[in-house]
């Protein structure tokens, strides 16, 4: 049974680029949470899908867009990149909300802003 | 709101000695909580998880944590410290009747003295 699978593992972008990263949920989950980690920090939630769409947001900017497809993969997308954006970039996947479904990771992409 | 509080950034023991790994939490709502370890450049794993059952939960690795409403606290605890523990431990927070956005404290780093 595969875990979360996030890709890539590690990425190098510069200023004013452009990225996507991508996440395949855990067979069998239908929710997929994105959480930026900065160095030393906690997780901080960016957005949820659910059903194809942005369920609620987190305080990040309309550079940070995403997407959920039919098999429930998510990609996230962050345009004009700051160096502000270099961090550890997590996606969860869960069941449906409103049954306390714990979140579970991938090992996350890192993102490197030069 | 939902927020929860780690009291400590950094706990240091040695092999063999108990861990206690401290977070309160602050919920306008029924809260569901949860302990998640993080090992150097990997994801979250789930330790363990409070939603309204019993108050001393059990998780894996030996750890186990006590819902004290009255303290607002979610202390993590083990009896005996191995040397695989040492990693970064984050206490999260959610809504019971949601469980949309889950919200991370800063994180305690524990380091295991052989």
């Amino acid at each position: 049974d595969a875990g979360v699978t996030q890709s890539p593992t590690h990425l190098i972008k510069t200023r004013g680029q452009q990225v996507t990263l991508r996440c395949s949920p855990k067979s069998g989950h239908d929710t997929v949470s994105w959480y930026q980690q900065a160095l030393g920090q906690g997780p901080q939630f960016i957005f949820q899908y659910y059903e194809e769409e942005e369920r609620q947001r987190g305080n990040f900017p309309d550079r940070f867009s995403g997407h959920q497809f039919p098999n429930y993969s998510s990609e996230l997308n962050v345009n004009a990149l700051l160096l502000g954006d270099s961090a550890l970039y997590l996606c969860a996947s869960s069941y449906s909300t409103g049954r306390n479904s714990p979140l579970h990771f991938g090992n996350g992409t890192r993102l490197t802003v030069t | 709101a939902q927020s929860v509080t780690q009291l400590d950034s950094h706990v240091s023991v040695s092999e063999g000695t108990p861990v206690l790994l401290r977070c309160n939490y602050s919920s306008s709502y029924s809260p569901s909580l949860f302990w998640y370890v993080q090992h150097p450049n990997k994801g979250l794993q789930l330790l363990l998880k409070y939603t309204s059952a019993a108050t001393l939960v059990k998780g894996i690795n030996g750890f186990e944590a006590e819902f004290k409403k009255s303290e607002t606290s979610f202390h993590l605890t083990k009896p005996s410290a191995h040397m695989s523990d040492a990693a970064e431990y984050f206490c999260v927070v959610t809504r019971t009747n949601t469980g949309n956005q889950f919200y991370f404290g800063t994180g305690t780093s524990l380091t295991v003295i052989p």
